[in-house]
């Protein structure tokens, strides 16, 4: 199975402060990887996919990169609707595998 | 509108079985893939499997491999998961989703289904 490390577990920010999450594979997934936003009591939602394309209705301030094995993503204004567990998700090969999430919380 | 509602779960003794369903409606369920995802308690995120458009192929995360299985019913657009011999660990939200169809990624999730196996 491909194992994805994802950091920091938790994450406490300002309000339009730059965060940056990351994600770690444990081989080459290429661009198969997406990123996903859970606000609390909510279900996920599709944030990015392919590593850095942004799915339909997501704000711009989200973006997503990619450095070899390692997978970023920006939320580079952060606001007050942010907060939520952030997680990626390797789609390249069964079975798809999960970060552990990172919680965001307004500092 | 894509809509997917989750249902069957509930408390239920370990070594038993349970039978989940989702109804999906707001698209046409027998063109996607769909998979069952899961959440535990402490929000960790697991894949469970999916099962091709027609029913004619599943694919399973080797640890539930075999105690889960995934069916489908497009004639009713719905997705079960029947699970078997459940443990305290398969206590979890579970979710229905289908891919989208520019791959592996999941778009649409239901409200998800709590299951809690507990004596």
């Amino acid at each position: 199975d491909i194992q994805m490390t994802q950091s920091p577990a938790s994450l406490s920010a300002s309000l339009e402060e730059i965060v940056t999450i990351t994600c770690q594979a444990s081989q080459d997934i290429g661009n198969w990887l997406a990123w996903y936003q859970q606000k609390p009591g909510k279900s996920p939602q599709l944030l990015i996919y392919g590593a850095t394309s942004l799915a339909d209705g997501v704000p711009s301030r989200f973006s997503g990169s990619r450095s070899g094995t390692q997978y970023s993503l920006k939320i580079s204004r952060l606001q007050v609707e942010d907060i939520g567990i952030y997680y990626c998700q390797q789609a390249s090969s069964a079975p798809l595998t999960f970060g552990s999430g990172t919680k965001l919380e307004i500092k | 509108e894509v809509q997917l509602v989750e249902s069957g779960g509930g408390l239920v003794q370990p070594g038993a079985s349970l039978k989940l369903s989702c109804v999906a409606s707001g698209f046409t369920f027998s063109d996607y893939w769909m998979s069952w995802v899961r959440q535990t308690p402490g929000k960790t995120m697991e894949w469970i499997g999916d099962i091709k458009y027609d029913g004619s192929y599943t694919n399973y995360a080797p640890s539930l491999k075999n105690r889960f299985t995934i069916s489908r019913d497009n004639a009713k657009s719905t997705l079960y998961l029947q699970m078997s011999n459940v443990r305290s660990e398969d206590t979890a939200t579970y979710y229905c989703t289908p891919y989208v169809y520019y791959g592996p990624y999941f778009d649409y999730w239901g409200q998800g289904v709590m299951v809690t196996v507990s004596s």
